[in-house]
């Protein structure tokens, strides 16, 4: 079965720590990640994907078929980065697959 | 705003009542994607259109849950008969064919007493 799994439902660093926020995945076939993100009273955006090896709002996040991992991460934390936070697996080239989300709690 | 818009935000209806969700897309999208999030969890798929027709409704639980598109453009998610478990989230998302960023509305909150 096509799954992911984010460990963590809450994560709470203080700020300027590290910060890395898990994911695995479940897929056979050559997988397409994403992490989405939805800040207080906003709506779910698009953080990242893994094709694009992209760096957004300091975030990263390597595809590890590995150990099928695409964990998020970012070197210092920021308090606005406070959020929600969904990795995603693309299903049959079009559906979403997402996992129940990490909050992320940045402390001063 | 250019943004995907859902009507309601907010619902509250009565067990075995019929319920309607409208999602307009941002101009242009061709693809439109219903999920559902239930608290504490991640958004579900439910079903997925491209242009007037439904892609992929594998995610619809059951057949109490219609959606149309009739134009290509406005859905409506339909559910009849609503029971206390399909309170929840219905998200709206839309995206240019072929793109894989999907562009969420701010969900229509159904609450079924």
């Amino acid at each position: 079965a096509q799954r992911v799994t984010q460990p963590e439902k809450l994560l709470s660093v203080f700020k300027g720590a590290p910060v890395e926020l898990k994911c695995n995945y479940s897929y056979s076939g050559s997988p397409e990640l994403f992490w989405y993100v939805q800040y207080s009273r906003q709506r779910l955006q698009l953080l990242l994907r893994h094709i694009s090896r992209e760096s957004i709002k300091g975030f990263t996040a390597d595809l590890n078929k590995g150990e099928t991992s695409f964990h998020l991460k970012k070197p210092f934390a920021q308090e606005e980065d406070s959020a929600m936070y969904y990795c995603a697996l693309l299903n049959s080239g079009y559906a979403l697959n997402f996992g129940k989300g990490t909050s992320l709690l940045v402390t001063p | 705003g250019a943004g995907v818009s859902q009507t309601p935000s907010n619902k509250v209806t009565e067990k075995g009542k019929y319920v309607e969700l409208r999602c307009d897309p941002i101009s242009g999208h061709t693809a439109l994607y219903w999920y559902r999030q239930s608290l504490g969890q991640g958004p579900e798929f439910l079903i997925y259109f491209q242009g007037t027709g439904a892609a992929d409704d594998s995610g619809l639980p059951n057949d109490r849950f219609f959606a149309v598109r009739p134009e290509g453009s406005v859905s409506t998610l339909k559910i009849q008969r609503t029971e206390r478990g399909d309170s929840a989230v219905y998200l709206c998302a839309s995206s240019l064919q072929g793109n894989r960023e999907l562009f969420f509305g701010e969900g229509s909150r159904l609450t079924v007493l």
